[in-house]
């Protein structure tokens, strides 16, 4: 099946400071990504959505200039979180997929700790 | 605009006797629907999908969903609940065509004790 990555799978940070997180697809290619975020034994929230070279699509809500969303290639997108506070401090799941496909293969999770 | 529902934030079940998830649905158009489950602190792992065809969906580790167009449900069903089954459950439904977004319902914990 297909199979998607995400780097690093735990991050600690202090406040101010900017995280970086990978999401790769390992054996196919992703024209589309989306990162959602879950809060603890929460549902998941759509944050974005990326398609190849284009610009992200935020959901209403969503910081974009807080939230760097670019997915430059067809098998790697990456969201920054700028100047990260404590109440960014949450799980980050990235999945993938496009118009080829009926499904979406989700990465592990990225937990960010802000401190 | 597409959305699921799981009216129940916990399931409790005895190892071995079946166990039903439940979800709803609410669509404009065809419904594109899945389960998932997650384990603490790891990512979603795929059980099933209803794209189209038979109302009986066969998934992985078991289980099963029936899709109900009348009801607008799609609950998810195993015959004998392990304890290793004992996880997050969410129901989804396909924001529109395919390479769209999922969303996703509030969730279920199921909880299997031997």
């Amino acid at each position: 099946g297909a199979v998607v990555s995400q780097h690093p799978s735990w991050v600690i940070c202090k406040s101010g400071t900017s995280v970086k997180i990978e999401c790769r697809s390992l054996d196919f290619q992703a024209t589309t990504m989306f990162w959602y975020r879950q809060f603890p034994k929460q549902s998941l929230m759509l944050m974005a959505t990326s398609n190849e070279g284009s610009k992200a699509t935020y959901e209403q809500g969503v910081e974009k200039d807080k939230f760097l969303i670019n997915h430059a290639s067809l098998t790697l997108s990456t969201l920054t979180v700028t100047s990260a506070h404590p109440e960014d401090s949450s799980f980050y799941i990235c999945s993938a997929g496009g118009s080829s496909y009926n499904e979406q293969f989700f990465g592990p999770g990225t937990r960010l700790t802000v401190l | 605009a597409q959305s699921v529902a799981q009216p129940e934030d916990q399931v409790n079940v005895a190892e071995g006797n079946p166990l039903t998830v439940k979800c709803t649905y609410s669509v404009s158009g065809n419904p594109y629907l899945f389960w998932y489950v997650q384990y603490p602190n790891r990512g979603l792992q795929f059980l099933l999908k209803y794209i189209t065809g038979d109302n009986l969906v066969k998934g992985s580790y078991g289980f099963e969903a029936e899709f109900n167009k009348s009801q607008t449900s799609f609950h998810l069903k195993k015959p004998s609940a392990l304890v290793s089954d004992s996880a997050l459950y969410f129901c989804a439904v396909r924001r529109g065509q395919a390479g769209t977004a999922l969303i996703f319902g509030k969730g279920t914990t199921l909880s299997v004790s031997s």
